[in-house]
């Protein structure tokens, strides 16, 4: 059964950097065929997408969001990662990971457990 | 402001069917066969339910269905039961990025 979990600080600064690593286990990143990517929901509000990635490197980011995000990915720890940056209070929210379909806006498939991290100072 | 629009909240007694619109445009709803619709219970991840409009994935129950016409998507839930209860989001492929509803509380009474 495929796993993920996302991990990384739950309390960042304003205007500095937010990073976070999204471990998956029970199946190879680099293996298949399917896209990786990142979900956010603000505290009592709807999911946003961010971006996807493929194992190759490909990448895909939301437009509202793209002069701050970068995804990559590490097929030797079969891991990925988000780094958004130039954080503010708005950018407070449980962070998912997931495994998405055979397309980089495919439905979202196996979902880690999600993260908190807050943005304050 | 979400980019598909959902009602904020529907309700229905246990054994009683339920439905869920989610309207977009023709950009996303109206344009693709790929929306899907996710179970989102307090403080747990989303769970996907329907994929592709009408598909459900191995392990969802068959009282969950969807459909649509034109830019607007439904999700049916027939036979409610109390674990029933929870968020529901639609998702619909856009060119640009995958596009969320504001989400549906459903409350079984």
């Amino acid at each position: 059964q495929l796993q993920l979990q996302e991990s990384g600080p739950g309390l960042v600064k304003p205007s500095e950097t937010l990073s976070l690593t999204c471990t998956v286990s029970g199946g190879s990143i680099s293996s298949s065929s399917y896209y990786w990517g990142w979900i956010r929901q603000p505290p009592g509000k709807g999911l946003e997408w961010i971006g996807s990635i493929y194992y190759s490197g490909s990448t895909y980011y939301n437009p509202s969001l793209k002069s701050r995000v970068t995804i990559s990915v590490d097929t030797s720890k079969n891991q990925f990662s988000l780094k958004l940056s130039s954080v503010t209070a708005a950018d407070t929210a449980v962070y998912y990971c997931a495994r998405l379909g055979y397309n980089w806006n495919d439905a979202m498939w196996y979902w880690g457990q999600g993260t908190l991290v807050t943005v304050s100072s | 402001q979400s980019a598909l629009t959902q009602p904020a909240s529907v309700s229905g007694s246990p054994g009683q069917s339920i439905t869920i619109s989610c309207t977009g445009t023709s950009s996303d709803v109206g344009g693709y066969n790929y929306v899907s619709w996710y179970q989102q219970h307090p403080g747990k991840a989303p769970k996907l339910m329907i994929y592709e409009v009408s598909n459900r994935p191995s392990g969802v129950p068959d009282r969950f269905s969807g459909s649509k016409s034109g830019n607007t998507a439904s999700l049916t839930i027939s036979g409610l039961q109390a674990e029933d209860e929870a968020d529901y989001y639609c998702s619909s492929y856009t060119s640009s990025s995958p596009v969320f509803g504001g989400g549906t509380k459903l409350t079984v009474l």
